[in-house]
């Protein structure tokens, strides 16, 4: 059985310190890794993917990929209370039938 | 059209009618998924679309569900005799394969609510 896990949380941070969030995976021909943010009530958007292993950044985002470990995390900078969602880690294990984790809720306190 | 439809985006049903629930993916987009989440939990995998190969139904929780896709792009997710515990949110979601190690990111629609009483 292909899993992704992930703390369910919820995970409180203080506003403007680092959130990092993490998500394991069991398949290791999982090639690319995709987080999602979903708001309360809303869709899943996507927020970063990546596929090598290393840091990508984009603006406060930072994924981090190690495929030797088999997890993947998401940093957010400077965190606001506007990122208070429910994060989900996907993999797409190459069969673009990806499979979501159950999703991280953070609660930025202001 | 500009992202993906879904309709209606709620439906309140009485136990043991069939219901049908619309999904119009992103025109161009190949692959096309149907996931469920109740209230507070994650994602589960319904089932996948993918051109014209067969659909992977392996996520569907029982002979109550299934689902079409006609000419590769409106897919109809429907449930028959439905049940209480059928109630979540029905999201859909659409993908352009770019290959192995492409933005293959899934882009999904706003959900139907399903309620069933």
């Amino acid at each position: 059985q292909k899993e992704v896990e992930q703390n369910s949380g919820p995970l409180s941070v203080p506003e403007g310190a680092i959130a990092s969030l993490n998500c394991t995976y069991s398949d290791r021909g999982s090639q690319s890794f995709f987080w999602y943010r979903q708001y309360s009530g809303k869709s899943p958007e996507l927020i970063m993917f990546i596929y090598s292993n290393g840091d990508k950044e984009d603006g406060r985002f930072t994924a981090q990929l190690n495929k030797a470990s088999q997890y993947v995390s998401l940093l957010i900078r400077d965190s606001q209370p506007s990122d208070s969602a429910t994060y989900l880690c996907a993999a797409d294990p190459g069969t673009y039938k990806y499979i979501f984790g159950t999703g991280t809720r953070l609660k930025v306190l202001a | 059209g500009a992202g993906v439809s879904q309709s209606p985006s709620n439906k309140v049903t009485e136990k043991g009618k069939d219901v049908e629930l619309r999904c119009d993916p992103i025109s161009g987009h190949t692959a096309l998924y149907w996931y469920r989440q109740s209230l507070g939990q994650g994602l589960e995998f319904l089932i996948y679309f993918q051109g014209n190969s067969a659909p992977d139904k392996s996520g569907l929780p029982s002979d109550r569900f299934s689902a079409e896709r006609t000419g590769g792009s409106v897919s109809t997710l429907t449930i028959q005799r439905t049940q209480q515990e059928d109630s979540a949110v029905y999201l859909c979601a659409s993908t352009l394969q770019r290959g192995a190690s492409g933005r293959n990111e899934a882009f999904f629609g706003q959900g139907t609510r399903l309620t069933v009483v």
